[in-house]
């Protein structure tokens, strides 16, 4: 079965620190894979996404960045972080053709301070 | 004109009512719709899916108006477990699928 793992679940970080959030896939190959961030009583904002190895598209500009190393691996980074990436961050990831939509990791839950 | 909408709400209802949300789109190439419940502080789960012909589980029934372009969600018989985020989701045509925020449910005793 297809499991997706997202980690750290909470994370503390200082204004200025950088930042490296880590999500994997396993039980398929060549998924599209998401970064969502939430904000606190707001909806789901698109951050970057993958459809392969090395291929990331962003959807907004923003202090963050996100790379794709390997096929089931999507790595989402920031150099300097801010007071406004605080948030919700979720990833996820969605194979077509499929009736299942996405399937999302549990979330890391970041606070800049 | 954002390509999914949903009234945020809140619905506030009591146990045993029976609610229903609506998700308007506007990408004519949508091809497949989702339901999914989010919980105060946790990860989006699929729901159901939205089905043509429409679909049921349990208390839960979805539509699909492709006509209207819309896409519903009925819930009979409200529990105070049904308390959370709905979201609805469209995709096909690109690889972005695109959520709406999300209703609000709540159910009070």
């Amino acid at each position: 079965s297809q499991t997706i793992h997202q980690w750290p679940a909470t994370l503390v970080q200082p204004v200025g620190s950088p930042l490296s959030l880590e999500c994997t896939v396993e039980g398929t190959s060549n998924p599209n894979l998401y970064w969502y961030r939430q904000a606190a009583g707001r909806g789901l904002q698109l951050l970057f996404y993958s459809v392969g190895i090395g291929q990331i598209s962003s959807e907004v500009p923003q202090n963050l960045s996100a790379s794709r190393p390997q096929d089931r691996q999507f790595i989402l980074s920031s150099k300097k972080l801010l007071l406004s990436d605080s948030g919700f961050y979720l990833c996820a990831w969605f194979k077509t053709p499929t009736n299942y939509g996405y399937t999302f990791g549990s979330g890391t839950r970041l606070t800049v301070v | 004109r954002k390509e999914v909408e949903q009234d945020p709400g809140p619905f506030n209802v009591p146990e045993g009512a029976t609610v229903a949300f609506n998700c308007t789109y506007s990408n004519s190439a949508s091809q497949s719709f989702f339901w999914y419940r989010q919980d105060c502080r946790k990860e989006p789960k699929l729901l159901m899916s939205v089905y043509s012909s429409g679909n049921e589980d349990g208390r839960f029934t979805a539509q699909l108006n492709r006509a209207s372009q819309y896409i519903s969600l009925l819930i009979r018989d409200s529990k105070l477990s049904d308390s959370a985020t709905y979201l609805c989701l469209a995709s096909g045509g690109s690889y972005i699928p695109t959520f709406g925020r999300g209703t609000s449910l709540i159910v009070h005793p």
